[in-house]
């Protein structure tokens, strides 16, 4: 089992431009998220799945979207990507909405 | 105002010492989650509890859900445990917490 994949590793995007983060799991969870990572604060949570066929808000969504496309993919897409964005973005798993969670090895993306 | 507290924020050790880290927390919760995320950056899931003690190989976590306060030791730490250790509670509606975390350094 792969656990949680996400593809790219690595992307380096210019102000303006658009791009789709892809997150993949195998263990058959109901539950996905989206979280970003900066320097000295902890995991914020983007967006969330509690299960297939819904997705939330969490607490910084703005200039983000999302699409759970079935039980397995949930995506994140930057629109018009803005320098605020450079961060390192974690997909994660549960079996449940409020279970252990299971992280993805992280995308590095840094917007010019 | 941080629903999730950790300290210390960062920590050295010499190798072989027993290392605590604790989290305090305001939020009501059935359970607290442990993760540790290595200085290359990957995040792994160490423990969720929501009573009592769990124990796996050198690492073990205690919570007290009364006192909201929970602890993760470890026992003859080692350089390959230097990490960033995080706790998370379950998240409530759209509200989910984590705390900063503490870096931990063990010196050979």
């Amino acid at each position: 089992n792969a656990g949680v994949t996400q593809t790219p590793k690595f992307q380096v995007l210019k102000t303006g431009q658009s791009m789709t983060l892809q997150c993949a799991q195998d263990m058959n969870h109901n539950s996905m998220y989206w979280y970003r990572q900066d320097p000295g604060m902890g995991l914020r949570l983007i967006y969330y799945s509690a299960s297939e066929g819904t997705t939330d808000k969490g607490e910084v969504p703005n200039g983000y979207n999302v699409s759970r496309l079935n039980k397995r993919e949930f995506s994140l897409r930057l629109e018009s990507a803005a320098p605020s964005q450079t961060s390192v973005y974690f997909c994660a798993s549960s079996r449940d909405y409020k279970g252990e969670q299971f992280f993805g090895p992280g995308t590095r993306l840094t917007v010019l | 105002k941080n629903e999730v507290e950790q300290s210390p924020q960062n920590l050295t050790a010499q190798e072989g010492e027993f290392i605590t880290i604790n989290c305090s927390y305001s939020v009501g919760i059935s359970a607290l989650h442990w993760l540790q995320q290595h200085p290359g950056g990957g995040i792994v899931s160490l423990f969720m509890l929501s009573s009592g003690k769990k124990k796996h190989g050198r690492l073990i976590a205690t919570i007290n859900i009364q006192e909201k306060h929970s602890s993760l030791h470890i026992t003859a730490s080692h350089p390959r445990d230097s990490a960033v250790y995080i706790c998370a509670v379950p998240p409530t509606g759209n509200q989910f917490y984590f705390g900063t975390g503490t870096s931990l350094t063990v010196i050979p």
